[in-house]
């Protein structure tokens, strides 16, 4: 089955030190995105890649890395510099190109709490 | 960052209840509508889809666009307790074009 793999479901990070959110899609789209959510918020973007080597920040980018040396991996590094990392987060993707009628497609998240 | 606007809820209706959510959306450019519905510790899942104006039944869902007022609405009947999750409705906005969701409306079907 197609889809779009998170993991670790859940992970906590301790002070000072950077974590990697993994997210794989089998669905052959270019498009690929992470997003924070926080209790009782709305989703907001954080970084977004339309094609391989290449990836933009979003609203949020503050204190996150991500790389896209493959199409089916878009990996999110939360670094120590991200003061608040405890939220939900998830990862979609899309067929691609912008302003086009994509439609988004998420994974099942993670949950990132801080130790 | 501006957010959707939708009914903020929470909402709470008895099983077998019609249930209206709504939201109003501010890019008149925005041409095509979607509905999002989220569990409670998972990933939105894609629940409708339309490209114009007027009503998109599917099952015990319809929705209906209004594009004149930038309206947007989604109809559950005969609701069910498994009906019970929060409700999205994105809008494209911004500069680069990235979909944009707000705090979504949760619905509590009681059995």
């Amino acid at each position: 089955d197609g889809g779009i793999t998170q993991s670790p479901k859940y992970l906590f990070r301790k002070e000072g030190q950077n974590v990697t959110l993994s997210c794989e899609q089998n669905l052959n789209h270019d498009a690929m995105y992470w997003y924070r959510q926080d209790p009782g918020q709305g989703l907001r973007l954080i970084y977004y890649s339309q094609i391989v080597n290449d990836f933009q920040k979003g609203d949020i980018a503050e204190g996150y890395s991500v790389s896209r040396e493959k199409k089916e991996s878009f990996p999110l590094t939360v670094t120590s510099a991200q003061k608040n990392p405890t939220a939900f987060y998830l990862c979609a993707s899309s067929i691609g190109g912008k302003f086009t009628n994509e439609k988004l497609f998420f994974g099942s998240g993670t949950q990132l709490s801080v130790l | 960052q501006k957010e959707v606007e939708q009914d903020p809820g929470p909402l709470s209706v008895p099983e077998g209840a019609i249930v209206s959510l709504n939201c109003t959306y501010s890019n008149s450019a925005f041409q095509y509508f979607m509905w999002y519905r989220q569990y409670s510790r998972k990933g939105p899942e894609l629940l409708m889809y339309t490209y114009s104006s007027g009503n998109k039944e599917d099952g015990r869902f319809t929705a209906q666009v209004d594009k004149s007022s930038k309206y947007i609405s989604l109809f559950i009947r005969d609701s069910q307790p498994s009906d019970s999750a929060t409700y999205l409705c994105p809008e494209r906005l911004g500069s680069q074009g990235n979909l944009i969701f707000g705090k979504g409306t949760k619905l509590s079907v009681k059995p």
